[in-house]
């Protein structure tokens, strides 16, 4: 079945490093792909997605590539804040499933001034 | 904006007890979902349904039921709390895909913490 692998957390960085979050997926077909935020004490809220093969999606600084030969989409962002403190969730989305999105089990990402 | 709006923030139950979580979207979405949230497990579907009076179980639907009697609402009912079934619960709503543009993202209510004591 279909199925989604994030890098276990939590990722410890300061402020103004390079991140990268590393997703791999398990998919038949051409799934959607996303990364979803989830800041301190609040519910999942979409960062970025993409719906196609080498497209891009970014928000907030945030990027990353579908990219369908190493079936990855990693999140990248050139310098952190203090404000990016979250979990991180990548997921898929198949287009022949009417229900639900496949999650990854998230990473939590710690950035310290 | 899209709302998903959950009843209560914080919430705490003893064993034993009927718990309702509710969860009501205004967007017109077709499908509700909800999930628990536990540290190092994810995200774990319990159920979804994708239309009035329907729904479907999910990955961990043991002592959990549902109801959908309007399209903008869906209730999480605990039959009998236990407390293992202290979590983060999180309500989401999506449109039905058949296709549709913006079809496949889903938006989340801001969770219930549930603590049984």
């Amino acid at each position: 079945g279909d199925s989604v692998t994030q890098m276990e957390g939590p990722v410890t960085l300061s402020e103004e490093a390079f991140l990268t979050i590393n997703c791999t997926y398990t998919a038949t077909g051409y799934p959607s792909l996303f990364w979803y935020v989830q800041y301190p004490g609040e519910g999942l809220q979409l960062l970025l997605k993409a719906t196609k093969a080498d497209d891009k999606g970014s928000n907030k600084g945030f990027e990353a590539t579908y990219r369908k030969e190493t079936t990855s989409f990693h999140l990248e962002k050139g310098s952190v804040q203090v404000s990016d403190s979250a979990v991180y969730f990548c997921a898929l989305f198949r287009r022949d499933s009417n229900y639900q999105l496949i999650w990854g089990a998230g990473t939590k990402l710690i950035i310290k001034p | 904006d899209v709302k998903v709006t959950q009843s209560s923030r914080y919430l705490v139950k003893r064993t034993g007890e009927k718990v309702f979580l509710e969860c009501v979207q205004d967007m017109d979405h077709e499908n509700m979902f909800w999930y628990r949230q536990d540290p190092g497990l994810g995200l774990r579907l319990i159920y979804f349904s994708y239309d009035v009076k329907m729904k479907e179980k999910g990955d961990i639907p043991e002592g959990y039921s549902v109801s959908r009697e309007k399209k903008e609402r869906f209730s999480l009912i605990l039959e009998s709390a236990s407390t293992n079934q202290t979590s983060m619960y999180l309500c989401a709503s999506s449109f039905l895909s058949q296709g549709r543009a913006g079809a496949d993202e889903a938006f989340f209510g801001q969770g219930t913490r549930l603590t049984v004591v």
